[in-house]
């Protein structure tokens, strides 16, 4: 089965930092590959799928990048609110593999 | 509006048999698959498997293949996820989710003696 590996496992950046946070599956998945973003005690959160299709009501610093077998989730202005656990996950063919998870802090 | 909600969370004890349901609504039931997520305490999002309701058409993940049964009645707009001798490991939340980003709320699933 295919391995999904996400990058850093964990992550502190200030408020209006670029961050991004990388995706490697370990075949090729085309573009079949959405982010999730949960935040404590809450039910994740589609934010992009196909790669880079930003999903609505998304606030668009959120962008995604990728195809093949790496992919990467920035965020172009970290936000307070966007303290959470991001997740990448595959769905080009069951099982549909989520990433290990990137914990994302304010410094 | 198109949901899915989830039964109500369940304490039970090991070796016990469970079953919770995930109805959906506000679409075409059989049309779109759903699949289920376990999220130990503290931990990351596990896929589990997904089930396609208008032909029951079913994958599992290797790592549940066995552990879990996922089915779906058609007539009600409702899946499910069944274990026939849960352990305490099994004590998790439990999501059902359409691959297009639809959620149910959780069913918090405590197993315990």
């Amino acid at each position: 089965d295919i391995q999904m590996t996400q990058s850093p496992s964990s992550l502190s950046a200030s408020v209006g930092d670029r961050v991004t946070i990388t995706c490697r599956a370990s075949q090729g998945i085309s573009n079949y590959l959405a982010w999730y973003q949960q935040k404590p005690g809450k039910v994740p959160k589609l934010l992009i799928y196909a790669a880079s299709t930003l999903q609505s009501g998304v606030p668009s610093r959120f962008s995604g990048s990728g195809s093949g077998t790496d992919f990467t989730l920035t965020i172009s202005s970290l936000q307070p609110e966007d303290v959470a656990t991001y997740y990448c996950q595959k769905y080009n063919s069951a099982p549909h593999t989520f990433g290990q998870g990137t914990k994302l802090e304010i410094k | 509006e198109v949901q899915l909600v989830q039964s109500g969370a369940e304490v039970k004890k090991p070796g016990e048999s469970l079953k919770i349901s995930c109805k959906g609504s506000g679409y075409s039931f059989t049309s779109y698959w759903i699949g289920w997520v376990r999220q130990m305490p503290g931990k990351g999002l596990e896929w589990m498997g997904i089930i396609y309701p208008g032909d029951s058409d079913t994958r599992y993940s290797p790592s549940f293949q066995g552990q879990v049964t996922i089915s779906a009645d058609k007539s009600i707009s409702t899946a499910y996820l069944q274990w026939s001798s849960l352990k305490a490991s099994d004590t998790a939340m439990y999501y059902c989710a359409r691959p297009e980003g639809i959620w149910g709320q959780g069913t918090l699933v405590t197993v315990s003696s």
